[in-house]
């Protein structure tokens, strides 16, 4: 069955580069596009950035100059570095798939709550 | 980026009752990539509707979707406990995907 589980450090502390994987299971990366999103404690969903199942990406234009999206698809696991971290980053984050023909998320990780903070 | 004006942002409804959330977007869409989530407390979102107007896989009936070009509705014809979450509308249809604020329903 579909899976996608997300995995990385809870705490950053502010300036310092953000890394987490998303590994999945049940189906390919070459087929399925992977996105990001992102939702601050008590707030709404934000769309961070994908990567298409070419393996190009897309990036959220406010955080395209701090965010970097990779994928290893002979591991199943799709990578998030953003860099130069705030406060404001702190959010949970979580990884979903693209269903290919009418672009909406059909299945999603739990989501890793990142707190950012000194 | 297309911006998804979605109203009101909080319901306070009664058991049994319909309740409706719109959702405008800033340019027209696609009725094909216009999506709603449910998320509760703690939870990742959930697909209730898809393309407008379909439910997702074991949604109940009282979930419905409308809407077209740049107005879309999201109705419970009768609210029940479980249904107590918040809502967000998503559109495919143009990069970079975007979602709406959100509506939270309470009931009273």
């Amino acid at each position: 069955q579909v899976q996608l589980k997300e995995s990385g450090p809870g705490l950053v502390q502010p300036s310092q580069t953000l890394s987490l994987t998303c590994t999945v299971s049940g189906f390919s990366l070459t087929s399925n596009s992977v996105h990001w999103v992102r939702q601050p404690p008590g707030k709404g969903l934000e769309w961070v950035g994908a990567i298409w199942s070419g393996g190009s990406t897309d990036y959220n234009s406010a955080l395209k100059s701090r965010l970097s999206i990779s994928r290893d698809t002979s591991k199943s696991q799709v990578f998030l570095k953003m860099n130069s971290l705030q406060t404001e980053d702190t959010a949970i984050y979580f990884c979903t798939r693209e269903q290919p023909t009418l672009y909406y998320f059909d299945y999603w990780g739990q989501g890793v709550m990142v707190t950012v903070s000194s | 980026a297309i911006v998804l004006n979605q109203s009101p942002s909080s319901i306070i409804a009664s058991q049994g009752e319909k309740v409706t959330i719109t959702c405008r977007a800033s340019s027209s869409i696609s009725s094909n990539y216009l999506h709603w989530y449910q998320q509760k407390p703690g939870a990742f979102p959930k697909l209730v509707i898809y393309s407008t107007s379909y439910r997702a896989s074991g949604v109940p009936s009282r979930f419905s979707g409308s809407g077209s070009g740049t107005s879309y509705s999201f109705t419970i014809s009768r609210v029940e406990a479980e249904d107590v979450a918040t809502y967000y509308c998503q559109q495919g249809s143009s990069n970079p995907y975007t979602f709406g604020a959100g509506t939270k329903l309470e009931l009273k």
